[in-house]
């Protein structure tokens, strides 16, 4: 089983659209969550931490499951700069571990 | 401005021709990762610098190896770069590590002919 899963899409949602994300985690001690987003041929650039309360960024709500190792990502309102791969990533003790990402097409 | 800086880009080496990629940084961070990522998957986190401290995961193959001669610059030796070592290498920083966000550079792909 790998440490961290993704579905890896591609999901493709008109733009306007809400689209979530999962992502599962192995390591029951993993300390600190963070989605990053990744542009083709580009590196990965935060898009926000991932908080046990849930979090809010503007149209990007994140969860954190401990119990079930879970974390989604939700965008509402999908714009067209929304596209991207969206990688989950799972921290512990400086052990990063990233997921395969899931690929995001917002289409007009 | 540039804050987490990776030469070069791009590299093309031979099959076996050690090679030595280049990572600075002017965060004055204290954690330097170098990670590999090939088309599709996941960056790999190959090892980190926690300050002087050298950690190397586990399945990291010893043809990849890291020196940090100081707070500002690591880098990356490949002793003997095989076909499957082409992909591209990301270099990162966090100020203090496991909580703290990962600023990356903009990578270097590595070709292998």
């Amino acid at each position: 089983r790998k440490e961290v899963e993704q579905d890896p899409g591609p999901f493709n949602v008109p733009e306007g659209a809400t689209v979530a994300f999962n992502c599962t985690y192995s390591n029951s001690a993993s300390q600190s969550f963070f989605w990053y987003r990744q542009d083709c041929r580009k590196e990965p650039k935060l898009l926000m931490s991932v908080y046990s309360s849930g979090n809010e960024d503007g149209r990007f709500t994140a969860q954190l499951n401990r119990a079930s190792q879970y974390i989604s990502l939700l965008i509402r309102d999908s714009k067209l700069s929304d596209s991207a791969t969206y990688l989950c990533v799972v921290n512990s003790d400086n052990d990063m571990r990233f997921g395969a990402g899931t690929r995001l097409t917002v289409k007009p | 401005d540039a804050m987490v800086i990776q030469n070069p880009r791009y590299q093309v080496t031979q099959f076996g021709k050690p090679v030595t990629l280049s990572c600075s940084q002017t965060l004055n961070h204290n954690v330097m990762y170098w990670y590999q990522q090939k088309s599709s998957q996941a960056p790999k986190l190959l090892f980190h610098y926690y300050d002087k401290d050298f950690n190397n995961e586990a399945d990291t193959p010893d043809n990849f190896q890291s020196r940090r001669p100081n707070t500002s610059f690591c880098f990356l030796d490949i002793r003997s770069p095989g076909l499957g070592d082409a992909a591209m290498y990301l270099c990162a920083t966090s100020r203090e590590g496991s909580t703290d966000t990962q600023y990356f550079g903009p990578g270097t792909r590595l070709t292998v002919l």
